[in-house]
């Protein structure tokens, strides 16, 4: 079975600054997308970004980025001019040919101003 | 700007009351899923749907049941409720099962058994 693994719980970043957040997965599969998600506190879960992993190009979106290496199964996020408004938990996820999302624990930000 | 509802948002109810937690979306989308998820905690696939009619147990093995009578309506149900289901259920969406089909959540659903 995949899994995902977030290993920073908690993150922190002064306002304007960038900030990593760290997932890897193991997986046997080798047609695969990952996601990242964002869950504000007490707000819907949306859709951040999205990778596929026969794409080498790293997905961007605005301030969002990743850095996907598919041999070391890792697929880090980006965010770059931290804002108040990017802090919520963000969650790494997972979805091959069984079709179900598979998430990690969560990485919660906080942005200090 | 949700597609996908929930109702309620918050529920507190007594141990043994039956409970459905309600989710609808409007975007005509074939697959639902219930996500059970503790306070800052990782999200457990409880239940989902590939269709009318169609059920599946997820990877969370879950006391509650669910239906799917019609494409837009996935209500979960808790026959007798415990303080043990006390947590967050998150119903979401998809387009299709495809791979890289995202999944769209509903604003969740915050549960308390006393």
């Amino acid at each position: 079975a995949q899994t995902v693994t977030q290993s920073q719980p908690e993150m922190s970043v002064q306002e304007a600054e960038t900030v990593t957040l760290s997932c890897t997965y193991d997986t046997s599969e080798s047609d695969y997308y990952l996601f990242w998600y964002k869950q504000p506190p007490s707000r819907q879960m949306i859709l951040v970004i999205r990778q596929e992993a026969y794409k080498q190009q790293n997905a961007t979106e605005n301030r969002f980025s990743v850095n996907f290496q598919k041999a070391a199964k890792s697929f880090s996020l980006k965010i770059s001019d931290s804002q108040l408004g990017d802090a919520a938990m963000y969650f790494c996820a997972y979805k091959g040919g069984a079709q179900k999302l598979v998430f990690g624990q969560g990485t919660r930000l906080t942005i200090n101003p | 700007e949700a597609d996908i509802y929930q109702t309620p948002r918050y529920l507190v109810i007594g141990t043994g009351k039956k409970i459905t937690l309600e989710c609808s979306q409007t975007m005509g989308h074939d697959k639902m899923y219930w996500y059970q998820q503790d306070p800052g905690m990782e999200l457990h696939l409880i239940h989902y749907s590939y269709g009318v009619n169609s059920t599946e147990k997820g990877d969370l093995s879950s006391e509650s049941t669910v239906s799917r009578i019609r494409t837009e309506h996935f209500p979960l149900t808790l026959e007798s409720a415990r303080p043990s289901h006390t947590s967050q259920y998150l119903c979401a969406s998809s387009e299709h099962g495809g791979r890289n089909s995202p999944l769209h959540f509903g604003n969740g659903t915050r549960l308390t058994v006393t």
